[in-house]
């Protein structure tokens, strides 16, 4: 069973940044926060993942609450392209919760 | 791209018949995983293997098997395949430095199985 919370969808404009939000309030001290997307039927692509501090790459930013039980995705300039299935996933590096269970995510639309 | 492959890319068979997916994982990843991804039950954790041994298992029928072989491809085989089997299949690796170590898993591009 999935571990996190996300609404079903939400949209954004082109340009803008895209804030998707996850809430995981029964993180255990040792489960990261992993966000894959996948779009449309290709496989699920790695964009970033965190334990308790805020993180960026190339791809996106992660902001994790203090108390650890919510993050948000950030997208800086959503394009076009972007426009996906975003899973949000609490896992553990060992052991029995370190396997990804994807929920249902959110579809994030991005529009012209 | 993820570095991880896949073949064949499309699939469509007959009810009953066997099939094999094959995967090459990402250069110098030991570990391998294979999820089924369907309308009805979303993307599921089947099997991994790492360095050629079973390390975990999720929800894989006992109709389906794995392996991973000393290149560190793997292949996963379906049979006496039914309608519901018709699914994507996603391969993931990841570098894992001890089979206890579960690091970042990419993903391959999948393939589309269709049972008639």
């Amino acid at each position: 069973d999935a571990k996190t919370t996300q609404p079903p969808s939400m949209d954004c404009a082109e340009g803008r940044a895209a804030n998707l939000p996850c809430n995981h309030s029964t993180i255990s001290g040792n489960e990261y926060v992993y966000w894959y997307r996948q779009i449309h039927s290709q496989g699920p692509q790695y964009i970033i993942h965190g334990l308790k501090n805020n993180e960026t790459n190339e791809m996106a930013s992660l902001i994790i609450t203090e108390d650890r039980k919510s993050s948000t995705l950030i997208l800086p300039h959503a394009t076009l392209r972007d426009t996906a299935v975003y899973y949000c996933i609490v896992r553990a590096q060992t052991g029995a919760n370190s396997k990804l269970t994807f929920g249902k995510g959110i579809t994030l639309s991005v529009r012209p | 791209d993820s570095g991880v492959t896949q073949t064949p890319k499309h699939l469509i068979t007959a009810t009953g018949q066997r099939v094999t997916l094959r995967c090459s994982p990402r250069s110098g990843d030991l570990s391998v995983y294979w999820y089924q991804q369907s309308l009805d039950q979303g993307l599921q954790f089947l099997i991994q293997y790492y360095n050629g041994e079973e390390r975990a298992k999720g929800n894989i029928l006992e109709r389906f098997s794995a392996q991973q072989f000393p290149d560190l491809h793997s292949e996963l085989n379906l049979s006496s395949l039914e309608l519901g089997d018709s699914a994507l299949y996603f391969c993931a690796s990841s570098t894992s430095r001890t089979s206890y170590f579960a690091e970042t898993q990419y993903f391959g591009p999948g393939t589309r199985l269709l049972v008639l």
